[in-house]
């Protein structure tokens, strides 16, 4: 079975500073996967996702993710953070080819210090 | 992308009462989802609705909890009910609008609140 795992579930880290959440994800071929960012009282909004090809994806708000397929992870980047990023980071998993089901990490909630 | 609307945004209700959650889409989708996001957890699958099909459940959902109308392509309606404490999330609903593959774009959400 899929699963998705984020295993921080808070982290804290300084604005300005460099930003890496890590996502492993389980499942026996490649599957989709996304990045969302909720922040406090909103609904999710995508970031980026990764289907196929360049394994280094670029996404919303200066985002980057990296498909590493020999780790089974998807990790979040960002390098430099802005307090607006203070938000709840979850990452999900399809199998596609037609499975839409997602399957969604625990979500990790990042604070960020001024 | 596809603007998603849902109503009520929140809303406080007794026990043993029930609550209906509107959920619009600017544009024609097939594939609609109603998920739950109880405090401080993730977001679980609650059921598939299909236009012009019966909704399809997730297991430790039932129809008779939760039921789903899907009258259109781009309506749809998600009952809590005979509501308790433990029913108190967020309910979001999303849209598949295979821009590229599938790919799922999320309405606001109704935080709901059971007393």
């Amino acid at each position: 079975a899929q699963s998705v795992t984020q295993p921080d579930i808070h982290i804290t880290v300084s604005e300005g500073a460099s930003l890496e959440l890590r996502c492993n994800y389980s499942y026996g071929a490649t599957p989709y996967l996304f990045w969302y960012v909720q922040s406090p009282g909103q609904g999710l909004q995508l970031l980026l996702k990764y289907f196929s090809g360049d394994t280094l994806v670029q996404g919303i708000k200066g985002f980057e993710a990296e498909f590493k397929r020999s780790q089974s992870s998807f990790n979040l980047r960002k390098p430099s953070v802005h307090w607006s990023d203070a938000a709840e980071y979850f990452c999900a998993v399809s199998a596609g080819g037609g499975t839409y089901k997602y399957i969604f990490g625990t979500g990790t909630r990042l604070k960020v210090l001024a | 992308s596809a603007v998603i609307s849902q109503k009520p945004s929140r809303d406080i209700c007794q026990r043993g009462t029930s609550l209906t959650i509107q959920c619009q889409v600017d544009s024609q989708v097939t594939m609609m989802f109603w998920y739950r996001q109880q405090p401080g957890q993730s977001l679980t699958l609650i059921a598939t609705a299909n236009q012009g099909s019966e909704a399809t459940y997730e297991s430790g959902f039932v129809i008779d909890k939760f039921p789903i109308s899907r009258p259109n392509l781009t309506f749809s309606t998600l009952t809590v009910s005979n509501m308790s404490p433990e029913d108190s999330s967020i309910y979001l609903c999303s849209v598949d609008k295979r821009v590229t593959y599938n790919e799922q774009f999320f309405g606001p959400g109704t935080r709901l609140t059971v007393l």
